[in-house]
């Protein structure tokens, strides 16, 4: 299994101002991804951190909004830019370590409120 | 439309009571079905992982079951705990990708 941190695990910022986020592993990974879990809905993929290269973002997400990081195989960054209180959520990292079992592993999180 | 959709979307269940969530799933072909536990306030953990061709699959008092022509899974979890009150989310990998789809979980909340 993989052993998953992020920094910080909560938060409460101000409108207009940006925030960063980190995530550690224990391991080193291939996949590393950012999701955003908003107030009682499921997990939405916001991009793949790719290491070396620029993120690969989906539809709704764009770098300006939320650039990442990825310097080496255990650690990336994601940045909240530019907040308004729409971007109150849950913020998770997840790493996929390509074991025989195909799973993905989660941080634990971080909850980031905008006011 | 990939999509996977869970119910019920809230529970109450006393203590040491058994209970079954259902997930139905539009997504085809694919890889493997989890389902995930997540703790308020905490990232996801897997339960059980499935691929299409296995129908069950159990991890202590939690057994999840498979139909992959109904596209059909649950999640059945024996003498529930106080420590089993969490949303339990259904995610379904799509053949040939690594992005998860997620279903929106059933938040199961257990009583003494």
């Amino acid at each position: 299994s993989a052993v998953i941190s992020q920094k910080p695990s909560r938060d409460i910022c101000q409108r207009g101002t940006s925030l960063t986020i980190q995530c550690q592993v224990d391991s080193q990974v291939t996949m590393m991804f950012w999701y955003r879990q908003q107030p009682g809905q499921s997990l939405t993929l916001i991009a793949t951190a790719n290491q070396g290269s620029e993120a690969t973002y989906e539809s709704g997400f764009v770098i300006d909004k939320f650039p990442i990081s990825r310097p080496n195989l255990t650690f990336s960054t994601l940045t909240v830019s530019n907040m308004s209180p729409e971007d109150s959520s849950i913020y998770l990292c997840s790493v996929d370590p390509r074991t025989a079992r195909d799973e993905q592993f989660f941080g634990p999180g971080t909850r980031l409120t905008v006011l | 439309k990939n999509q996977v959709e869970q119910s019920p979307q809230s529970l109450i269940i006393l203590e040491g009571k058994n209970c079954t969530l259902q997930c139905n799933y539009t997504v085809s072909p694919f890889s493997n079905l989890r389902w995930y536990k997540q703790d308020t306030g905490r990232g996801p953990v897997s339960l059980t992982i499935m691929t299409f061709s296995e129908n069950t699959k159990s991890n202590g008092r939690y057994t999840a079951t498979l139909d992959a022509d109904t596209k059909q899974s649950s999640l059945h979890i024996t003498a529930s705990q106080l420590s089993d009150s969490a949303s339990y989310i259904c995610v379904v990998t799509p053949r040939n990708t690594d992005k998860l789809i997620f279903g929106t979980g059933t938040r199961l909340q257990v009583f003494p």
